[in-house]
Protein backbone atom coordinates (compact mmCIF):
# COMPACT_ATOMS: atom_id res chain seq x y z
CA UNK A 1 0.00 0.00 0.00
CA UNK A 2 1.05 3.50 -1.13
CA UNK A 3 1.92 5.62 2.07
CA UNK A 4 3.01 9.07 1.65
CA UNK A 5 4.13 11.77 4.50
CA UNK A 6 4.48 14.97 4.77
CA UNK A 7 7.04 16.90 6.94
CA UNK A 8 6.63 19.50 9.09
CA UNK A 9 3.23 19.28 9.70
CA UNK A 10 3.21 22.63 10.93
CA UNK A 11 5.37 25.60 9.91
CA UNK A 12 5.77 29.18 10.27
CA UNK A 13 7.39 32.04 8.99
CA UNK A 14 7.45 35.19 8.54
CA UNK A 15 6.78 37.13 5.94
CA UNK A 16 9.12 37.07 2.81
CA UNK A 17 10.70 34.49 3.81
CA UNK A 18 11.69 31.20 0.90
CA UNK A 19 10.09 27.72 2.15
CA UNK A 20 10.38 24.37 1.22
CA UNK A 21 7.32 21.44 2.20
CA UNK A 22 8.42 17.75 1.82
CA UNK A 23 6.54 14.86 0.86
CA UNK A 24 7.78 11.57 0.56
CA UNK A 25 6.25 8.53 -0.65
CA UNK A 26 6.84 4.71 0.24
CA UNK A 27 6.10 3.19 -3.53
CA UNK A 28 7.73 4.33 -6.40
CA UNK A 29 6.00 3.39 -9.25
CA UNK A 30 4.03 6.51 -9.36
CA UNK A 31 2.35 7.93 -12.36
CA UNK A 32 1.98 11.41 -11.06
CA UNK A 33 2.02 13.57 -7.66
CA UNK A 34 0.09 16.38 -7.21
CA UNK A 35 0.11 19.14 -4.81
CA UNK A 36 -3.06 20.57 -3.57
CA UNK A 37 -3.90 24.01 -1.13
CA UNK A 38 -6.12 23.86 1.30
CA UNK A 39 -7.64 26.72 3.31
CA UNK A 40 -9.28 26.00 6.73
CA UNK A 41 -12.77 23.48 6.44
CA UNK A 42 -12.52 24.34 2.62
CA UNK A 43 -11.87 22.44 -1.12
CA UNK A 44 -8.80 21.61 -2.55
CA UNK A 45 -7.28 23.66 -4.84
CA UNK A 46 -4.88 21.76 -6.96
CA UNK A 47 -1.50 23.44 -7.42
CA UNK A 48 0.85 21.71 -9.33
CA UNK A 49 1.42 18.26 -11.35
CA UNK A 50 3.97 16.68 -12.05
CA UNK A 51 4.29 13.78 -14.55
CA UNK A 52 5.99 10.70 -13.43
CA UNK A 53 8.76 11.69 -16.40
CA UNK A 54 9.25 15.07 -14.62
CA UNK A 55 11.69 16.55 -12.61
CA UNK A 56 9.98 20.05 -11.76
CA UNK A 57 6.99 22.18 -11.92
CA UNK A 58 6.86 25.92 -12.17
CA UNK A 59 3.59 28.32 -11.45
CA UNK A 60 4.34 32.11 -10.05
CA UNK A 61 6.46 31.93 -7.07
CA UNK A 62 5.72 28.14 -6.53
CA UNK A 63 7.87 25.11 -7.95
CA UNK A 64 7.61 21.24 -7.08
CA UNK A 65 10.38 19.06 -7.76
CA UNK A 66 9.70 15.45 -7.83
CA UNK A 67 12.62 12.47 -7.24
CA UNK A 68 10.78 8.93 -7.76
CA UNK A 69 13.53 6.44 -7.24
CA UNK A 70 13.94 8.39 -3.93
CA UNK A 71 10.31 8.74 -3.60
CA UNK A 72 10.67 12.68 -2.50
CA UNK A 73 8.83 15.75 -3.70
CA UNK A 74 9.41 19.16 -2.14
CA UNK A 75 6.96 22.26 -2.80
CA UNK A 76 9.23 25.60 -2.99
CA UNK A 77 7.19 28.90 -2.35
CA UNK A 78 9.10 31.80 -2.76
CA UNK A 79 8.60 35.38 -0.87
CA UNK A 80 6.11 34.09 1.00
CA UNK A 81 2.88 35.86 1.79
CA UNK A 82 0.31 35.77 4.66
CA UNK A 83 -2.13 34.66 1.75
CA UNK A 84 -0.19 31.64 1.17
CA UNK A 85 -1.70 30.54 4.91
CA UNK A 86 -3.04 27.19 4.35
CA UNK A 87 -2.54 23.19 4.56
CA UNK A 88 -0.82 21.99 1.68
CA UNK A 89 -1.61 18.57 0.56
CA UNK A 90 0.51 16.47 -1.78
CA UNK A 91 -1.14 13.69 -3.06
CA UNK A 92 0.39 10.43 -5.44
CA UNK A 93 -1.95 8.77 -7.73
CA UNK A 94 -0.10 5.03 -7.96
CA UNK A 95 0.97 3.43 -11.54
CA UNK A 96 -1.90 1.37 -12.48
CA UNK A 97 -4.28 3.11 -9.98
CA UNK A 98 -6.85 5.80 -10.85
CA UNK A 99 -7.40 6.79 -6.79
CA UNK A 100 -4.79 9.42 -4.93
CA UNK A 101 -2.91 8.66 -1.88
CA UNK A 102 -2.50 11.86 0.19
CA UNK A 103 -0.41 12.93 2.69
CA UNK A 104 -1.00 13.88 6.23
CA UNK A 105 -0.43 18.13 4.94
CA UNK A 106 1.34 20.74 6.32
CA UNK A 107 -0.11 23.65 7.72
CA UNK A 108 1.56 26.82 6.94
CA UNK A 109 1.53 30.54 8.46
CA UNK A 110 3.24 33.15 6.89
CA UNK A 111 3.32 35.55 9.52
CA UNK A 112 2.81 39.68 8.81
CA UNK B 1 -14.33 27.68 -16.58
CA UNK B 2 -17.10 25.49 -14.99
CA UNK B 3 -15.49 23.15 -11.77
CA UNK B 4 -16.65 20.22 -10.13
CA UNK B 5 -20.45 21.05 -8.34
CA UNK B 6 -21.36 19.28 -5.16
CA UNK B 7 -24.21 19.63 -3.39
CA UNK B 8 -25.41 20.37 -0.77
CA UNK B 9 -22.39 22.47 0.62
CA UNK B 10 -23.68 21.60 4.38
CA UNK B 11 -26.17 19.02 5.72
CA UNK B 12 -26.70 18.35 9.36
CA UNK B 13 -28.79 14.72 9.84
CA UNK B 14 -29.50 12.57 13.04
CA UNK B 15 -28.31 9.34 13.85
CA UNK B 16 -29.67 7.15 11.88
CA UNK B 17 -30.62 9.02 9.17
CA UNK B 18 -29.79 8.79 5.25
CA UNK B 19 -27.78 11.22 3.53
CA UNK B 20 -27.45 11.60 -0.20
CA UNK B 21 -24.49 14.09 -1.69
CA UNK B 22 -24.65 14.88 -5.52
CA UNK B 23 -21.48 15.91 -7.55
CA UNK B 24 -21.46 17.34 -11.31
CA UNK B 25 -18.22 16.45 -12.53
CA UNK B 26 -16.74 19.11 -14.93
CA UNK B 27 -18.18 18.83 -18.55
CA UNK B 28 -17.05 16.29 -20.83
CA UNK B 29 -14.74 14.68 -17.48
CA UNK B 30 -15.79 10.57 -17.70
CA UNK B 31 -14.13 10.01 -14.47
CA UNK B 32 -15.32 10.66 -10.72
CA UNK B 33 -14.19 9.99 -7.55
CA UNK B 34 -15.15 10.10 -3.76
CA UNK B 35 -13.57 11.03 -1.19
CA UNK B 36 -13.68 11.94 2.74
CA UNK B 37 -12.02 13.56 5.00
CA UNK B 38 -12.26 13.65 8.50
CA UNK B 39 -11.90 16.51 11.24
CA UNK B 40 -7.68 16.88 11.02
CA UNK B 41 -6.83 13.83 8.46
CA UNK B 42 -6.21 13.73 5.06
CA UNK B 43 -8.88 13.06 2.67
CA UNK B 44 -9.23 9.03 2.16
CA UNK B 45 -10.84 7.43 -1.01
CA UNK B 46 -14.15 6.16 -1.12
CA UNK B 47 -14.72 5.04 -4.35
CA UNK B 48 -14.54 5.63 -8.21
CA UNK B 49 -16.79 5.18 -11.51
CA UNK B 50 -15.81 5.97 -14.88
CA UNK B 51 -18.31 5.45 -17.87
CA UNK B 52 -20.98 4.57 -15.20
CA UNK B 53 -19.77 1.79 -13.83
CA UNK B 54 -17.94 1.20 -10.48
CA UNK B 55 -14.14 1.45 -11.65
CA UNK B 56 -11.90 1.31 -7.85
CA UNK B 57 -12.90 0.87 -4.54
CA UNK B 58 -11.23 2.05 -1.28
CA UNK B 59 -12.76 2.75 2.26
CA UNK B 60 -16.20 2.74 1.84
CA UNK B 61 -18.38 1.25 4.21
CA UNK B 62 -20.97 -1.06 3.61
CA UNK B 63 -23.59 1.61 4.57
CA UNK B 64 -22.45 3.72 1.89
CA UNK B 65 -23.35 3.27 -1.67
CA UNK B 66 -23.05 5.27 -4.89
CA UNK B 67 -23.76 5.20 -8.56
CA UNK B 68 -23.03 7.57 -11.59
CA UNK B 69 -25.85 8.41 -14.03
CA UNK B 70 -25.77 8.75 -17.50
CA UNK B 71 -25.18 12.09 -17.68
CA UNK B 72 -21.81 11.42 -15.88
CA UNK B 73 -23.52 12.93 -12.47
CA UNK B 74 -22.84 10.71 -9.13
CA UNK B 75 -24.54 10.65 -5.90
CA UNK B 76 -23.36 8.94 -2.76
CA UNK B 77 -26.20 7.34 -0.14
CA UNK B 78 -25.24 7.43 2.93
CA UNK B 79 -27.53 5.06 5.71
CA UNK B 80 -27.84 4.63 9.17
CA UNK B 81 -25.20 7.85 9.52
CA UNK B 82 -23.05 7.53 12.87
CA UNK B 83 -21.56 10.33 14.54
CA UNK B 84 -18.37 9.16 13.12
CA UNK B 85 -19.89 9.75 9.71
CA UNK B 86 -19.26 13.62 10.28
CA UNK B 87 -16.86 15.06 7.82
CA UNK B 88 -16.05 16.98 4.18
CA UNK B 89 -16.84 14.77 1.95
CA UNK B 90 -15.03 15.74 -1.52
CA UNK B 91 -15.85 14.54 -5.42
CA UNK B 92 -13.53 15.09 -7.70
CA UNK B 93 -13.67 14.35 -11.55
CA UNK B 94 -11.02 13.65 -14.02
CA UNK B 95 -10.69 12.48 -17.95
CA UNK B 96 -9.40 9.17 -18.41
CA UNK B 97 -7.79 9.35 -21.71
CA UNK B 98 -6.27 12.89 -20.31
CA UNK B 99 -4.18 11.24 -17.09
CA UNK B 100 -1.94 13.80 -16.65
CA UNK B 101 -4.53 16.63 -16.41
CA UNK B 102 -4.59 15.52 -12.78
CA UNK B 103 -7.73 15.61 -10.55
CA UNK B 104 -10.48 18.96 -9.97
CA UNK B 105 -11.96 18.76 -6.70
CA UNK B 106 -15.40 20.40 -5.92
CA UNK B 107 -15.53 22.32 -2.69
CA UNK B 108 -17.08 19.31 -0.17
CA UNK B 109 -20.17 18.89 1.29
CA UNK B 110 -19.73 19.61 5.25
CA UNK B 111 -21.74 16.61 6.72
CA UNK B 112 -22.68 16.85 10.45
CA UNK B 113 -24.52 13.76 12.64
CA UNK B 114 -25.72 14.79 15.97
Amino acid sequence: KQEVTQIPAALSVPEGENLVLNCSFTDSAIYNLQWFRQDPGKGLTSLLLIQSSQREQTSGRLNASLDKSSGRSTLYIAASQPGDSATYLCAVRRAGANNLFFGTGTRLTVIP
Amino acid sequence: AAGVIQSPRHLIKEKRETATLKCYPIPRHDTVYWYQQGPGQDPQFLISFYEKMQSDKGSIPDRFSAQQFSDYHSELNMSSLELGDSALYFCASSLASRPNYGYTFGSGTRLTVV
